[in-house]
């Protein structure tokens, strides 16, 4: 199993400015997922992360806009740049250690 | 990975079973049929996966036809905390994958 934490949990932003997201797992992974849930919808899948290596965007995501960080097996941050009201989801992310896939609490971000 | 076709949403009594349908018709044989849940505001959470056999947990049955085109989730005894988006997923590998979310079914257990 995995245990995940996110920071921050919520934030309100003006748009044009970035907020990083932090994740961290409580064991060692080899790989981190980055998902968007937009109001009333599903996961979408952003980017696939592995320590060591340029993280892997899904299409419709690039890396200018949604810069990720993965500096070792246990932490990532994902950025949401020059963001817009567009971008108000809650972002998520996911590892899996074995068979399972395990998902953080999320962080609600809100874009005015 | 194959594609999953679920219905929009289901009531089910609470203490009653509830039985989650889902069509892969395209999947191949090498492709895993996974079951996740996502409660109100909370991130999706695990359930219960399998190839080709049935398969209990504590959680729930999964029940995979024959010619593994279809399956059921089965939540014995709902509770009404039961209520949540239930995801069907058809994947490749069973570990280090990328899961691509659908719709999913929208369960409401009622009181």
């Amino acid at each position: 199993s995995a245990v995940i934490s996110q920071k921050p949990s919520r934030d309100i932003c003006q748009r044009g400015t970035s907020l990083t997201i932090q994740c961290q797992v409580d064991s060692q992974v080899t790989m981190m997922f980055w998902y968007r849930q937009q109001p009333g919808q599903s996961l979408t899948l952003i980017a696939t992360a592995n320590q060591g290596s340029e993280a892997t965007y899904e299409s419709g995501f690039v890396i200018d806009k949604f810069p990720i960080s993965r500096p070792n097996l246990t932490f990532s941050t994902l950025t949401v740049s020059n963001m817009s009201p567009e971008d108000s989801s809650i972002y998520l992310c996911s590892v899996t250690p074995g068979d399972e896939q395990y998902f953080g609490p999320g962080t609600r971000l809100t874009v005015t | 990975d194959a594609k999953t076709t679920q219905p929009t949403s289901m009531d089910c009594a609470e203490g009653r079973a509830a039985n989650l349908p889902c069509n892969h018709s395209t999947i191949s044989g090498n492709e895993y049929v996974y079951w996740y849940r996502q409660i109100h505001s909370q991130g999706p959470q695990y359930i219960i996966h399998g190839l080709k056999n049935n398969e209990t947990n504590e959680m729930a049955s999964l029940i995979i036809t024959e010619d593994r085109k279809s399956s059921t989730l089965i939540l014995p005894h709902a509770t009404l905390r039961d209520t949540a988006v239930y995801y069907c997923i058809v994947t490749r590998d069973t570990g280090g994958f990328k899961t691509i979310f659908g719709a999913g079914t929208r369960l409401f257990v009622k009181a």
